[in-house]
């Protein structure tokens, strides 16, 4: 099975901030990852598919990069609603797994 | 519009049986590959079972052999049929639709609660 390793688990920003997440397969998918960002209560919505692809209707502050094992997100200038959790997902192959996510906690 | 809309969670004892539903509008779930995922209570998300447009499924380890996935075509809707529960497996469920290499479509998630 492929393990993702997101880090770090939690982190405090502040309004305006550029934050970045990082998310380590534990052997290469392809750069089929995805990104998801939760809110308490809510499902996951997407925001990043095949690594760097921004879904549609996402704001352009949210950004995916990286291939082989090593990918990143970044949002930059971090809004009031961006603070969430965010999780990856590789979708290379079965079982697909979900990295331990990444809590964006207000500074 | 796309929409998924969860139902069947409830409380059941251990070793008990529950079946999932998952209504969808706006896109058909026989041609489509679904999912089901779930999250524990102040947990992290975990896939649980995939149906490919062709039928085939696969299901995550800890549930193999004692969930089901399925579809009915004519009521565009997936099930996840869940028996031999355990307590491990309380969690909020969610059924996504798989858009080509991403979960882009999710519902609003069904909770199970699994004790006696």
């Amino acid at each position: 099975d492929i393990q993702l390793t997101q880090s770090p688990a939690f982190l405090s920003a502040s309004v305006g901030d550029r934050v970045t997440i990082t998310c380590r397969a534990s052997q290469g998918i392809n750069n089929y990852l995805a990104w998801y960002q939760q809110k308490p209560g809510k499902a996951p919505k997407l925001l990043i598919h095949t690594a760097s692809t921004l879904q549609s209707g996402v704001p352009s502050r949210f950004s995916g990069r990286g291939s082989g094992t090593e990918f990143t997100l970044t949002i930059t200038s971090l809004q009031p609603e961006d603070f969430a959790t965010y999780y990856c997902q590789q979708l290379n192959s079965s079982p697909l797994t979900f990295g331990g996510g990444t809590k964006v906690e207000i500074e | 519009e796309v929409q998924l809309v969860e139902s069947g969670g409830g409380l059941v004892q251990p070793g008990g049986s529950l079946r999932l539903s998952c209504a969808a509008s706006g896109l058909n779930v026989s041609t489509s590959w679904m999912h089901w995922v779930r999250q524990a209570p102040g947990k992290g998300l975990v896939w649980v079972s995939r149906i490919r447009s062709d039928g085939r499924t696969v299901y995550a380890d800890s549930v193999k052999g004692r969930f089901t996935i399925s579809r009915d075509n004519a009521k565009n809707t997936l099930f996840l049929q869940m028996d031999s529960l355990r307590d491990e497996d309380t969690a909020v469920y969610y059924c996504a639709r798989d858009g080509s290499w991403r979960l882009d479509h999710w519902g609003q998630g069904t909770l199970v609660t699994v004790s006696s």
